[in-house]
């Protein structure tokens, strides 16, 4: 098994421009994650699903969007970049069965100029 | 409000020393507590997880955690530590489901950063 794996891995985009960061993971999960990670901010939830074909909003949703077309992908889509939003972005998924863990991919490094 | 502190932004030891990296809680019911570790320009990683029962849990690595109810607390532990292990670590808490409903999210500390010095 992959696991979880997140494609790119890096990106450099500038102000306005867009793009869609892809999420992957081939253990049946139902739930996952999208985090995004700054410098003494820890980890932040932008958004989550439940399931195929749900969404849910996080802690810093603005400016991001989201969709859950198959269980296996999980998109987060930035319509129109920012500086502020040039973070390391996790993605995470977990069964959904129980008590479990999330597991994490390795995280795409974006910048935005 | 749930949340999760973390004191300490950095700690550092000696190799061969051991090691302790705090955390506490603020939940409603009985807490799932998990630590996970993030090794530089890596995805954060499983470490230990405690659900239920001994206070004391197990996990990769040779590390292990002591949950203590009174003191709301789930410190990371390690005998002796190795400079392999210097890397951030996080705490992390939720709700039990009857607390939570359908939502399994984490409350994430924000990170100690280890160093172990040879």
């Amino acid at each position: 098994n992959a696991g979880v794996t997140q494609t790119p891995k890096f990106r450099v985009l500038k102000t306005g421009q867009s793009m869609t960061l892809l999420c992957a993971q081939d253990m049946n999960h139902e739930y996952m994650y999208w985090y995004r990670q700054d410098p003494g901010m820890g980890l932040r939830l932008i958004h989550y699903s439940v399931g195929e074909g749900t969404t849910a909003k996080g802690e810093v949703p603005d400016g991001y969007n989201v969709s859950r077309l198959k269980k296996q992908n999980f998109l987060l889509g930035l319509e129109s970049a920012a500086p502020s939003q040039t973070s390391v972005y996790f993605c995470a998924s977990t069964p959904g069965t129980g008590n479990d863990e999330q597991y994490f991919g390795p995280g795409t490094r974006l910048t935005v100029t | 409000a749930q949340s999760v502190a973390q004191p300490e932004d950095q700690v550092n030891v000696a190799e061969g020393n051991p090691l302790t990296v705090k955390c506490t809680y603020s939940v409603s019911g009985n807490p799932y507590l998990f630590w996970y570790v993030q090794y530089p320009n890596r995805g954060l990683q499983f470490l230990l997880k405690y659900i239920t029962g001994d206070n004391l849990v197990k996990g990769s690595y040779g590390f292990e955690a002591e949950f203590n109810k009174s003191q709301t607390s789930f410190h990371l532990k390690k005998p002796s530590a190795l400079v392999s292990d210097s890397a951030l670590y996080f705490c992390a808490v939720r709700e039990p489901l009857r607390w939570a409903g359908n939502n399994r999210k984490l409350i994430w500390g924000l990170g100690t950063s280890l160093a172990v010095n040879p």
